[in-house]
């Protein structure tokens, strides 16, 4: 079966460091991975979409990168902030018979400390 | 924001209840799903819907129904409610036309069965 994993153990880092999260996944190749931050409370809100062929994706201090060799993606955000902190879910979207399936890892909290 | 209304926001039921939670929205898109999050395991997909009457199984669908009568509703129904389904229920919408696939959530159904 499908299988996500992001680090389940939180990240906690310096302000003004670079954070970089991880997302794995097996058993399937999604043609697009998306990221979502998560606050306490909340929904989930969209961040980035990467495509299979593509290497790098940058919005603003986000980058996310996309290997689909070792079924990975890695997501950094540079001169990270005590705002960023929150969890980041990873989503490969693979497509069921043709559908979007939308399906989540776990995420990983971030801490960014002052 | 996206047109997305979930309701209620809390209920608390007794266990061997019937409970419906709705999900509506304005946008017209045409993926809807439900999710649950519970501590340690992220959000796990119930079902989904990509159109009016077409909807599939997720991750955890067993002791869950759904049904969508309508392009805007996508409604979640407990049979009969069990203590394991006390969760924090999120749906979520989905476009996927054109290179858009970001999903748009809902701001959550915290329910308590005791």
């Amino acid at each position: 079966s499908q299988k996500i994993e992001q680090n389940s153990e939180a990240l906690n880092i310096q302000e003004g460091k670079t954070a970089t999260l991880t997302c794995n996944y097996t058993n399937y190749s999604p043609a697009y991975l998306q990221w979502y931050r998560q606050d306490p409370g909340r929904g989930p809100v969209f961040l980035l979409l990467i495509r299979e062929n593509e290497k790098e994706k940058r919005k603003e201090r986000l980058k996310v990168t996309f290997d689909t060799t070792l079924k990975q993606s890695l997501f950094h955000i540079t001169a990270s902030q005590p705002a960023d902190s929150a969890t980041y879910l990873c989503a490969p979207q693979g497509f069921s018979g043709g559908y979007n399936k939308l399906i989540f890892g776990a995420g990983t909290r971030l801490a960014v400390h002052p | 924001d996206a047109g997305i209304t979930q309701s209620p926001r809390h209920k608390v039921t007794e266990t061997g209840t019937p409970v419906t939670l709705r999900c509506h929205q304005t946008e017209n898109h045409r993926y809807m799903y439900w999710y649950r999050q519970d501590p340690g395991h992220g959000l796990r997909l119930i079902h989904y819907s990509y159109g009016v009457k077409d909807t599939d199984k997720g991750e955890v669908s067993d002791g869950y129904s759904v049904s969508r009568s309508k392009t805007e509703d996508f409604l979640l129904t407990l049979e009969s409610a069990t203590s394991s389904q006390t969760s924090v229920y999120f749906c979520a919408i989905s476009d996927s036309r054109g290179q858009n696939t970001e999903a748009f959530f809902g701001q959550g159904t915290r329910l308590t069965v005791v």
